[in-house]
């Protein structure tokens, strides 16, 4: 088990450039979710995939974010046009459904986005 | 609407002492509560979670937590508190009837003292 990872681990970019992230799942896991996280708040919820198919998106996730899950394996997460406002870690996590309704997820480290 | 309340910023605990962080909630129906925490420069871990049935759960590294539902409140215990489980901790909640949304808390950064 090699946990999830997440690339890049950090990125700085200029506003107005465009930034895709990656996430990679562990292996057996068919769901994933995306979450950005401010300093000093809890991660926020931002998109959900059960295998490829996208089943919840927040309100947070603008017209300007998008999410793709193309082969039910790992994911990336783009963000166009960025404003220093989306300066943030983006958080991916993954889990399978156990025996029971509900399970927990596993996260990932990371990406430390930076917007100047 | 959904919502998780941690209300206090930081606990400060002396070791071998038991230690409790708090945490309220509001949801729709039925809910699933789940404590993380985070250590510095690493992801997010799971520690326990309530879906139904005991309303006191045991979890990770000697913690439990205990599910009040008159209080709506699943505040996280430990009997005898270690410097090691200095970290920040968050109590996340997901409702029944909410979707795969999960809520998490604003977290609550524990301090334990040698």
């Amino acid at each position: 088990d090699t946990g999830v990872s997440q690339n890049p681990r950090h990125k700085i970019t200029k506003r107005g450039q465009n930034v895709t992230f990656r996430c990679d799942p562990i292996s057996e896991h068919n769901r994933l979710y995306w979450y950005r996280q401010t300093l000093g708040q809890g991660p926020e919820f931002l998109t959900y995939f059960q295998n490829e198919a996208q089943l919840e998106k927040s309100r947070l996730l603008s017209d300007r974010f998008s999410a793709e899950r193309p082969k039910g394996s790992f994911s990336t997460l783009e963000i166009q046009r960025t404003e220093q406002g989306d300066s943030a870690m983006y958080l991916c996590a993954s889990s399978v459904r156990d025996r029971g309704p509900v399970y927990e997820q596993y996260f990932g480290p990371g990406t430390r986005l930076t917007v100047t | 609407a959904q919502s998780v309340a941690q209300p206090e910023d930081q606990v400060n605990v002396a070791e071998g002492n038991p230690l409790t962080v708090k945490c309220t909630y509001s949801v729709s129906g039925n809910p699933y509560l789940f404590w993380y925490v985070q250590y510095p420069n690493r992801g997010l871990q799971f520690l326990l979670k309530y879906i139904t049935g005991d309303n006191l759960v045991k979890g990770s590294y000697g913690f439990e937590a205990e599910f009040n539902k008159s209080q709506t409140s699943f505040h996280l215990k430990k009997p005898s508190a270690l410097v090691s489980d200095s970290a920040l901790y968050f109590c996340a909640v997901r409702g029944i009837l909410g979707g795969f949304k999960t809520i998490f808390g604003a977290g609550t950064r524990l301090f334990v003292k040698a």
